[in-house]
């Protein structure tokens, strides 16, 4: 079972401030996906990242994935109250073969952001 | 568009019913998974599919049975509820195995079982 280490668990800022959220294992994943979850609703995808050392960023939201394939990041700047939510990443494993898009997902992040 | 669609959305049973939790999609997609998360957790792979009559076991599929007899539909069979069950569930589909490719969630069913 490949394991996905994602901190911090719980983050409450205030609003305009910047934060960043870490996802690490000791596997390499053939890709790495961010969601986004909000009470009720199931995760939604923002980013996929595929290639090591590959950055993303999606408005005010910034993805990278490690080098080696064995870590990424969530940086937000200027944190809104409409970033509230549970971040969760999600890694694609191939052990030498196909994972048919099975997924393995880290713990999540719940985010605060207080106006 | 519906895409992935869960029912029902809560259900309280009590230890050693069963039920069946539904989802169907209307994206033709040929993979379909379903997941687990419980409070605090990430989302656990239960039973995924890769195609109409293609099941096969996740990460925790002990407790569930699963089936897959058109490509819209992939019901999740709980036999003998136990408290450890209780979790909320998501259905989730693709339209292909390539690392890129995204997963559609549904809204989720919650399930307490006491």
């Amino acid at each position: 079972t490949q394991l996905l280490e994602q901190s911090p668990q719980f983050l409450s800022i205030q609003e305009g401030e910047n934060l960043t959220v870490y996802c690490n294992s000791s596997s390499v994943f053939s890709s790495l996906q961010w969601y986004r979850q909000e009470p009720g609703e199931g995760p939604v995808l923002l980013v996929t990242v595929v290639t090591g050392g590959e950055v993303k960023k999606l408005k005010r939201l910034t993805f990278q994935f490690g080098d080696a394939r064995k870590d990424s990041s969530l940086h937000i700047t200027a944190a809104q109250p409409g970033d509230t939510g549970l971040y969760l990443c999600a890694g694609e494993w191939n052990a030498g073969g196909t994972s048919y898009g099975k997924l393995t997902f880290g713990q999540g992040t719940i985010l605060t952001v207080h106006p | 568009n519906a895409g992935v669609t869960q029912t029902p959305k809560f259900r309280i049973l009590k230890i050693g019913q069963s039920m069946t939790l539904q989802c169907t999609q209307d994206m033709n997609h040929n993979y379909m998974y379903w997941y687990r998360q419980d409070p605090g957790m990430g989302l656990k792979l239960i039973y995924y599919s890769v195609g109409a009559g293609i099941t096969d076991k996740g990460e925790v599929p002990n407790g569930y049975n699963v089936s897959r007899s058109t490509t819209e539909d992939f019901p999740l069979r709980l036999e003998l509820a136990a408290p450890s069950q209780t979790s909320v569930y998501f259905c989730a589909s693709s339209y292909s195995r390539k690392p890129n490719t995204e997963a559609f969630f549904g809204q989720g069913t919650r399930l307490t079982v006491v």
